[in-house]
């Protein structure tokens, strides 16, 4: 079974914190995603890797960086947490193939709050 | 712009009330189609791939299908475990390495005894 894991369930967090959410994958799958999921806005990439180092802006990076150091890790970080990054974060990941369309595995999910 | 767009926004069901759900896109060039299932507080859950219109794919009780311009999950004599939200997916044609989903709002799904 595919497991993605991600280092908390729930995190608050103060304005100005830097904020890292880690997620690490055990089946050595080459893309790793990074969404955030809010009420009437559904998930939204925020970015994504297909390879260690390599990183990809999604559809709302903005106030975001990531890093892939290796393989099975992806991190997202927060360089300065304001109150409009309150949301839900999930982690995903997939094969890489030719026809580039393997489904995503989820992680569990971080619950953010920023106060 | 891509876009994916989920009806109905809610239903409910009385057990055993067989019932379709939508999922309509418009996108430049599509890879694959994605239902995934999400329960609350919880990570989406993958369900099925389409890849090209009239190819059905089915699991229990659910079945999905795809057209041109939409994609159809019917559930049929629902039970109440199969209450949850219900979310489809596009990957759209790119040059890139990894692309990303773009999602629909989904479908909250209540299944009644």
């Amino acid at each position: 079974d595919v497991k993605v894991t991600q280092s908390s369930r729930y995190l608050v967090k103060r304005t100005g914190e830097k904020v890292f959410l880690e997620c690490v994958q055990d089946m050595d799958h080459e893309n790793m995603f990074w969404y955030r999921q809010d009420p009437g806005l559904g998930l939204r990439l925020i970015y994504f890797s297909y390879d260690v180092k390599m990183k990809e802006k999604g559809d709302i990076p903005e106030g975001y960086s990531v890093s892939r150091e290796k393989k099975e890790r992806f991190s997202l970080i927060l360089e300065s947490a304001s109150t409009n990054q309150t949301s839900m974060y999930l982690c995903a990941s997939n094969l890489r193939g030719d026809r580039g369309s393997y489904e995503q595995y989820f992680g569990p999910g971080t619950r953010l709050t920023v106060t | 712009e891509d876009q994916v767009t989920q009806s109905p926004e809610a239903l409910r069901l009385q057990e055993g009330e067989s019932s379709s759900l939508n999922c309509s896109y418009t996108v430049s060039g599509l890879r694959g189609l994605f239902w995934y299932r999400q329960d609350p507080g919880k990570g989406p859950e993958f369900l099925f791939t389409l890849y090209s219109a009239g190819e059905e794919k089915e699991k229990e009780r659910l079945k999905a299908t795809l057209t041109k311009k939409e994609s159809f999950l019917h559930i049929t004599a629902p039970k109440p475990e199969d209450s949850a939200t219900y979310l489809c997916a596009v990957q759209i044609v790119s040059g890139g390495g990894a692309d990303g989903l773009t999602f629909g709002k989904g479908t909250h799904l209540i299944i009644q005894p």
